[in-house]
C-alpha cells in the first residue's frame, strides 16, 4: 500500500475487555514499531519487529500487552483486560532496515477505556 | 541512555517571520536525528533527518535543521512561517541498535496571521 494503515481508527472498550489493534506496514519494510502516545506527550516506544522476529519488547508496560507479526508483514497489538490508564493513541511505524532510514507512521488507533 | 529535549512547550510566531523550534540531544556514538510533525488527529509525518555530512539539512515544506555538534543541538528552522505550519513538532533520536525512535516531548508551533 501507499502508506502504513492502522485499524480501527477509534476504539472504545469497557474496562476489563480485550482489544486487538492492527497495523499494515508499507510493503517490503523489514522493521515495524509500536508506540504509545498519551495526550500531549511524545510517542513512547513499545516494541520492535524485524520481519517476524520480535527483537525488543522492553517498552511494553505490562504482561497484558502482547504483539505479534507472524508472517513478517501485518502486526497486531493486543491488550488484555484493558484498564483506564491504557487509554492513548497507539501508533505503528515501519521502515527499511538501518538507523539511517526514516520511519513512516500510520494515523494511529485512539483507544478509550471506559 | 539516548535522549532528546525540546525546551519549549510552545512557540508563537507571526506569519512571514522566521521560526526556530529547539532541540538538544544526548547520545553515545553517532547521532541519527529526525524531525516529525503531527497535525490534529493525524499520525506523524517525517520532515527531515541528519545522518552525517552537511550540518544544514533541508527537508519537506521548506523546513531545514542545523546540526551543531559542539552544542549538541538540532534546531528546526524555516525562513518564513505559514499559518498552515501550525502543528505539533517532535524531535527524535534513533537508536543505532534497534532503530527505535526516542522522542522529545514536542513543541506546539502557533503561527498567527
Amino acid at each position: 500500500g501507499a502508506g502504513v494503515s492502522q485499524s480501527p481508527r477509534y476504539k472504545v472498550a469497557k474496562r476489563g475487555q480485550d482489544v486487538a489493534l492492527r497495523c499494515d506496514p508499507i510493503s517490503g519494510h523489514v522493521s515495524l514499531f509500536w508506540y504509545q502516545q498519551a495526550l500531549g506527550q511524545g510517542p513512547e516506544f513499545l516494541t520492535y519487529f524485524q520481519n517476524e522476529a520480535q527483537l525488543d519488547k522492553s517498552g511494553l508496560p505490562s504482561d497484558r500487552f502482547f504483539a505479534e507479526r507472524p508472517e513478517g508483514s501485518v502486526s497486531t497489538l493486543k491488550i488484555q483486560r484493558t484498564q483506564q490508564e491504557d487509554s492513548a493513541v497507539y501508533l505503528c511505524a515501519s521502515s527499511r532496515q538501518g538507523p539511517n532510514t526514516e520511519a513512516f507512521f500510520g494515523q494511529g488507533t485512539r483507544l478509550t477505556v471506559v | 541512555a539516548q535522549s532528546v529535549a525540546q525546551p519549549e512547550d510552545q512557540v508563537n510566531v507571526a506569519e512571514g517571520n522566521p521560526l526556530t523550534v529547539k532541540c538538544t540531544y544526548s547520545v553515545s556514538g553517532n547521532p541519527y536525528l529526525f524531525w516529525y510533525v503531527q497535525y490534529p488527529n493525524r499520525g506523524l509525518q517525517f520532515l527531515l533527518k541528519y545522518i552525517t555530512g552537511d550540518n544544514l539539512v533541508k527537508g519537506s515544506y521548506g523546513f531545514e535543521a542545523e546540526f551543531n555538534k559542539s552544542q549538541t543541538s538540532f534546531h528546526l528552522k524555516k525562513p518564513s512561517a505559514l499559518v498552515s505550519d501550525s502543528a505539533l513538532y517532535f524531535c527524535a533520536v534513533r537508536d543505532a541498535g534497534t532503530g527505535k525512535l526516542i522522542f522529545g516531548q514536542g513543541t506546539t508551533l502557533q503561527v498567527k496571521p
